[in-house]
């Protein structure tokens, strides 16, 4: 695609349950990160993909969060028994590598833990 | 541990008018890169501009310029002729060179800017 997308939008989950976002990069972009948004915040290295490979995930808070990009592109982020404390924007973005190119951002998913 | 603080919470600029964003930071690195992004209501972060640390040449975009000074680790980004669509919230990041690009940002500055 032209940019990186990420679904879905919005997310609204009862604590407890199971959530996955899913981050879509710009064709070619080796380089994949997550990063979480609290309101009125900066965003926090959550992890670091290249290629299929987790090369950084020490940003994930807890056992609760997993990541995953298996085939080197698409990425799901997933969080085990939701807590409101996880309620944030979730941004992804992607870099054609890590070495210091640009990144290019998501629109965001916002979730919303009730 | 390698911090970014932007100690303007809000700022606001009349249109046509200029207007500077502070940040500062706190490294041991001495090879980094340091970039301005642009957050508007839409949520998509923009680039608006990065500054090797190699380099003693203040970056330039446009109506986006940067003071860069290395030894008091500040990275300040002016707004020059400041339009509407320059309403946003600014973060200012740091990238080091050795950790595969992930960016530490600040907490960020709201800069409304009025007719």
């Amino acid at each position: 695609g032209a940019g990186v997308s990420q679904t879905p939008s919005n997310k609204v989950t009862e604590k407890g349950k199971y959530v996955e976002l899913r981050c879509d990069p710009i064709s070619g972009h080796t380089a994949l990160y997550w990063y979480r948004q609290s309101l009125g915040q900066g965003p926090e290295f959550l992890i670091y993909f290249q290629g299929t490979g987790a090369a950084d995930d020490s940003g994930l808070p807890n056992d609760r969060f997993f990541a995953v990009r298996p085939e080197g592109s698409v990425s799901t982020l997933k969080i085990q028994r939701t807590e409101r404390g996880d309620s944030a924007m979730y941004l992804c973005a992607s870099r054609v590598s890590s070495m210091n190119t640009e990144a290019f951002f998501g629109q965001g998913t916002r979730l919303t833990v009730v | 541990a390698q911090t970014v603080t932007q100690s303007q919470p809000e700022m606001s600029v009349q249109e046509a008018e200029t207007v500077t964003l502070s940040c500062t930071y706190d490294t041991s690195e001495n090879n980094y890169y340091l970039f301005w992004y642009k957050q508007p209501p839409s949520r998509q972060m923009i680039l608006v501009i990065r500054q090797e640390a190699y380099k003693q040449q203040n970056a330039t975009e446009n109506r986006f310029s940067v003071n860069f000074q290395k030894a008091a680790k500040s990275f300040s980004l002016k707004i020059s002729d400041s339009q509407l669509g320059d309403t946003a919230m600014y973060f200012c990041a740091f990238n080091p060179y050795n950790q595969g690009g992930k960016l530490i940002f600040g907490q960020g500055t709201e800069l409304s800017v009025k007719p």
